[in-house]
C-alpha cells in the first residue's frame, strides 16, 4: 500500500460528459502529480502542484484541469471527453517537489472508460 | 526535450533464469536520474531501482541491478533468479534534476515462465 488513494477505481461515461478524479496524498507529502496511461502513448506526465500551487505542467489537454486543496487532496476535472481520453489515470505524491530523490508513491490508478 | 526508448515491447524467461530489459534515453542534460518501475497485473506502479547519473557505480537492489552506460545513454535492468512474482510491466524513467516530472518509456512486458 502506497498510501496515496484514488477514486474512483473504475469510471464509465459517454463523449461529451465531464468527470472528476480525485487523489489524496501520502501522508505528509506535499506534492501531487498526475499521470495518464493510454494503450498508444504509454504514461505520460499531466500536471504537477504542490502545496496548493501548480508548480510543472506537461501535456495536458485544455479540455482537462485540475487543482489541489488547502487539504492536499487533488482533483483531476476531464470535461468534453472524447474516446481517446479513455486511459488509466494514476496520482502520485511525493515530499519534496524539488528533490528527485524522493520517491513518488503512485496510487492504484482510476480507469476511465468513455463509451 | 527528453525520450526515452525501450526496444523491446515483450520479453519471457524462464524462472530462476537472469533478464534484460534495454533502456535507452536521450537528454542534454548533465546530470539526472534514472528509474526501473515495476507494474504488475494489479497495476499499481512500483519503484524497482533508480540511478543517480553523477554516480559511476550501478546501483543494485537485492535481485535487480542496472547496467548504467552515461556516454552511450543506456540504462538497462537485470533481473537475476526471475520468480513468478516478476511478471510485470517494466516502465524506464528519467527525471532531471530539478523539478520532478517523469520521462516513461513506452514498457516492456515481461513473462516469467514456470
Amino acid at each position: 500500500d502506497s498510501g496515496v488513494t484514488q477514486t474512483p477505481k473504475h469510471l464509465i461515461t459517454a463523449t461529451g460528459q465531464r468527470v472528476t478524479l480525485r487523489c489524496s496524498p501520502r501522508s505528509g507529502d506535499l506534492s501531487v502529480y498526475w499521470y495518464q496511461q493510454s494503450l498508444d502513448q504509454g504514461l505520460q506526465f499531466l500536471i504537477q502542484y504542490y502545496n496548493g500551487e501548480e508548480r510543472a505542467k506537461g501535456n495536458i489537454l485544455e479540455r482537462f484541469s485540475a487543482q489541489q486543496f488547502p487539504d492536499l487532496h487533488s482533483e483531476l476535472n476531464l470535461s468534453s471527453l472524447e474516446l481517446g481520453d479513455s486511459a488509466l489515470y494514476f496520482c502520485a505524491s511525493s515530499v519534496d517537489p524539488d528533490s528527485p530523490y524522493q520517491p513518488q508513491h503512485f496510487g492504484d490508478g482510476t480507469r476511465l472508460s468513455i463509451l | 526535450a527528453q525520450t526515452v526508448t525501450q526496444s523491446q515491447p515483450e520479453m519471457s524467461v524462464q524462472e530462476a533464469e537472469t533478464v534484460t530489459l534495454s533502456c535507452t534515453y536521450d537528454t542534454s542534460e548533465s546530470n539526472y536520474y534514472l528509474f526501473w518501475y515495476k507494474q504488475p497485473p494489479s497495476r499499481q506502479m512500483i519503484l524497482v531501482i533508480r540511478q543517480e547519473a553523477y554516480k559511476q557505480q550501478n546501483a543494485t537492489e537485492n535481485r535487480f541491478s542496472v547496467n548504467f552506460q552515461k556516454a552511450a545513454k543506456s540504462f538497462s535492468l537485470k533481473i537475476s533468479d526471475s520468480q513468478l512474482g516478476d511478471t510485470a510491466m517494466y516502465f524506464c524513467a528519467f527525471m532531471k534534476n530539478t523539478g520532478n516530472q517523469f520521462y516513461f518509456g513506452t514498457g516492456t512486458s515481461l513473462t516469467v515462465i514456470p
